[in-house]
């Protein structure tokens, strides 16, 4: 069976410093790897997709970036953190033939 | 342009009820339509889904129902109970790609 892992789970960073949140999908080859937002009460915002290996689509601009380097790994970072990157980060997956899975998210305060 | 929209943003249901959330699309390539369900602190774990071919969807409690032609489609949670309350989300894609899901629904069940 398919899992999606993401961490860390928690994070707090002072605003400025550099930021890496990871997520891996176990299970399944050559999946939709998404990276979502989640502001406190809010929806759901689309931050990046990919398709493959080293192809992102960014769909809302802003400091942040996301990678693929390995097929069931998407990497998401920033160089310098503002307060309003705080939120709830999730990573999800689909195989293009179902529906989207999501992981289990990280909670990141920027202070 | 916000692809789904979703009502209510909160809802309120005494336990033993039916809870009733409503989405409208306008994409008519939209050919996937799930429902997830996300409690405090977690990610989003799909519910139901459905697809345009059919009008009603039902598993256990919950029941979505599509109507085509006014592009909406609703999620019925019969026989409503505490353990329900969470925060919903519908959501709509193309060939799985990409999701765009709505603003989410927050619902209270009250014993």
């Amino acid at each position: 069976s398919q899992t999606i892992h993401q961490w860390p789970a928690t994070l707090v960073q002072p605003v400025g410093s550099p930021l890496s949140l990871e997520c891996t999908v176990e299970g399944t080859s050559n999946p939709n790897l998404y990276w979502y937002r989640q502001a406190a009460g809010r929806g759901l915002q689309l931050l990046f997709y990919s398709v493959g290996i080293g192809q992102i689509s960014s769909e809302v601009p802003q400091n942040l970036s996301a990678s693929r380097p390995q097929d069931r790994q998407f990497i998401l970072s920033s160089k310098k953190l503002l307060l309003s990157d705080s939120g709830f980060y999730l990573c999800a997956w689909s195989n293009r033939v179902s529906e989207q899975y999501f992981g289990p998210g990280t909670r990141l305060t920027v202070t | 342009q916000q692809q789904v929209k979703q009502s209510p943003q909160s809802l309120i249901v005494q336990k033993g009820g039916i809870s009733i959330i409503n989405c409208a699309y306008e994409n008519t390539a939209f050919d996937y339509f799930p429902w997830y369900q996300q409690f405090p602190g977690k990610g989003p774990a799909l519910l139901i889904a459905i697809r345009p071919d059919v009008s009603e969807k039902k598993e256990g409690r919950f029941t979505i129902s599509f109507n085509k032609s006014a592009k909406q489609f609703s999620l019925h949670i019969m026989d409503s109970q505490p353990g329900d309350s969470a925060t919903y989300f519908c959501a709509a894609s193309m060939n799985f790609n990409k999701f765009y899901f709505g603003s989410g629904t927050k619902l209270n069940v009250k014993p």
